[in-house]
């Protein structure tokens, strides 16, 4: 099982990124989950998808500005990130799992929103 | 939301020790938490799922136990590579969350 994030980079204040997971050694037929750890700072849960992508799980501070995808075709996940603040700087971090127990994570993708 | 309460907040111990970590929750969440390890600049790796099952690979000096509000991992004996953070989380309702972690020192 391997899961490659991709996507992150600097930002400005209410700017936009779009960040990739793409897995492989395994069939992408999972729950997925995107996690944030700020820097310095705890695990913090961001949103996670079904199999199907027909129900979306958000954490209350990204509802609205974030939004979780999927391609199962191309074994990828996405999590969009707009109107993006300060606070949303962080490693963000792409995992197996959600409606069990996160079972494998990719290495993570780092966020930086500053002017 | 459920709140997960982590104990202690840094654990400072040497190799061979036991080390006990304690994860409370805020109001029952049966056995759907797990246990992860993260070592710095590193991902987090799952330990131990819904509350007592080893994860694939795992030691077996890793164990929990403990089912409603008060969940222990426990491990026997301390490695040189154990000394990492070590979370908490269930499962149990949207949103998911983690406990705010213990440091485990040598």
């Amino acid at each position: 099982v391997q899961l490659v994030e991709a996507g992150g980079g600097l930002v400005q204040p209410g700017g936009s990124l779009r960040l990739s997971c793409e897995g492989s050694g395994f069939t992408f037929n999972y729950w997925m989950t995107w996690v944030r750890q700020a820097p310095g700072k705890g695990l913090e849960w961001v949103a996670t998808v079904n199999p199907d992508g027909s129900e979306k799980y958000y954490v209350d501070s990204v509802r609205g500005r974030f939004i979780i995808s999927r391609d199962n075709a191309k074994n990828s996940l996405y999590l969009q990130l707009n109107s993006l603040r300060a606070e949303d700087t962080a490693v963000f971090y792409c995992a197996r799992g959600g409606s069990r127990h996160l079972d494998n994570w990719g290495q993570g993708t780092l966020v930086t929103v500053s002017p | 939301d459920i709140v997960l309460t982590q104990s202690p907040a840094t654990l400072s111990l040497s190799p061979g020790e036991r080390a006990t970590l304690s994860c409370r929750a805020s109001q029952s969440i049966a056995s759907s938490l797990a246990w992860y390890q993260q070592k710095p600049g590193q991902a987090p790796r799952l330990l131990v799922q819904d509350a007592s099952s080893r994860a694939s690979g795992i030691p077996a000096r890793f164990s929990g136990s403990g089912s409603g509000t008060d969940f222990t991992l426990t491990i026997s004996s301390l490695e040189p590579e154990d000394f990492a953070v070590y979370y908490c989380q269930q499962r149990s309702n949207w949103p998911l969350t983690f406990g705010q972690g213990t440091r485990l020192d040598i």
